[in-house]
């Protein structure tokens, strides 16, 4: 199976201030058909899980474009420019090249200073 | 306006069963491969299942195999999830979701989630 490590677990930040969350995967994510099936996922408190990210770098609609994602291979990165008060809550990323299984990142909670 | 809307979770004894259900509506459910995930109180994401579009392919978590059974009703555009042998460490919110192409082979991805339902295996 596909390992997904997340850091950091916990991310404090101060509100306007840009923020970097760090995905790893075990082995590499590159699909035979040349995609990369990289995604991330946003969970606020006390609701389910939202796409904010596909295939590494594509925002979903409704998405802000203060959240952006990266990288390749085996490391990705997710990145919100300037942190609003919404963007509380837990992210996740997924990878759905090699599965089953499916597989998530651990999660990072990102909270307000 | 995509919905999937999920229902059937109860609290349940140890070795009980429990039949999970997902309503969609908004698009083409023939067309998609779905998907249980799960999230245990104040704990990540495991996906649980999945199943083709046709409903002809299937595949498990190994915390699962022998135990649950995903099926669909194209007709109805429902998703369920047979629940037999539940376990306290199946105590979870169940989410089902819409993947992002028929098959379930590679590709995964979700692009919408319902909005859970509360499975609680307790004595």
């Amino acid at each position: 199976d596909v390992v997904m490590t997340q850091s950091p677990l916990s991310l404090p930040v101060t509100l306007g201030q840009p923020a970097s969350i760090s995905c790893r995967s075990s082995q590499s994510l590159v699909h035979s058909d040349g995609n990369t099936y990289l995604s991330w996922f946003q969970q606020r408190p006390g609701q389910s899980p939202r796409r904010l990210i596909y295939r590494v770098s594509n925002r979903d609609s409704g998405a802000p474009d203060r959240f952006s994602g990266s990288g390749s291979g085996t490391d990705f990165t997710l990145k919100i420019s300037r942190v609003e008060a919404e963007d509380v809550g837990v992210y996740y990323c997924m990878q759905g090249t090699h599965w089953p299984p499916l597989t998530f990142g651990g999660g990072t909670k990102v909270e307000i200073k | 306006e995509v919905q999937l809307l999920e229902s059937g979770g109860d609290l349940v004894q140890p070795g009980g069963s429990l039949r999970l259900s997902c309503a969609t509506s908004g698009f083409n459910f023939y067309n998609r491969a779905m998907s249980w995930v799960r999230q245990a109180p104040g704990k990540g994401l495991e996906w649980v299942s999945g199943i083709s579009s046709s409903g002809a392919d299937t595949n498990y978590a190994d915390s699962v195999k022998g135990r649950f059974t995903i099926s669909r009703d194209n007709s109805k555009n429902i998703l369920f999830l047979q629940m037999n042998g539940l376990r306290v460490d199946d105590t979870a919110t169940y989410y089902c979701a819409k993947q992002i192409v028929p098959s379930l082979s590679g590709r995964g991805d979700f692009e919408e989630w319902g909005q859970g339902t509360l499975v609680i295996v307790s004595s």
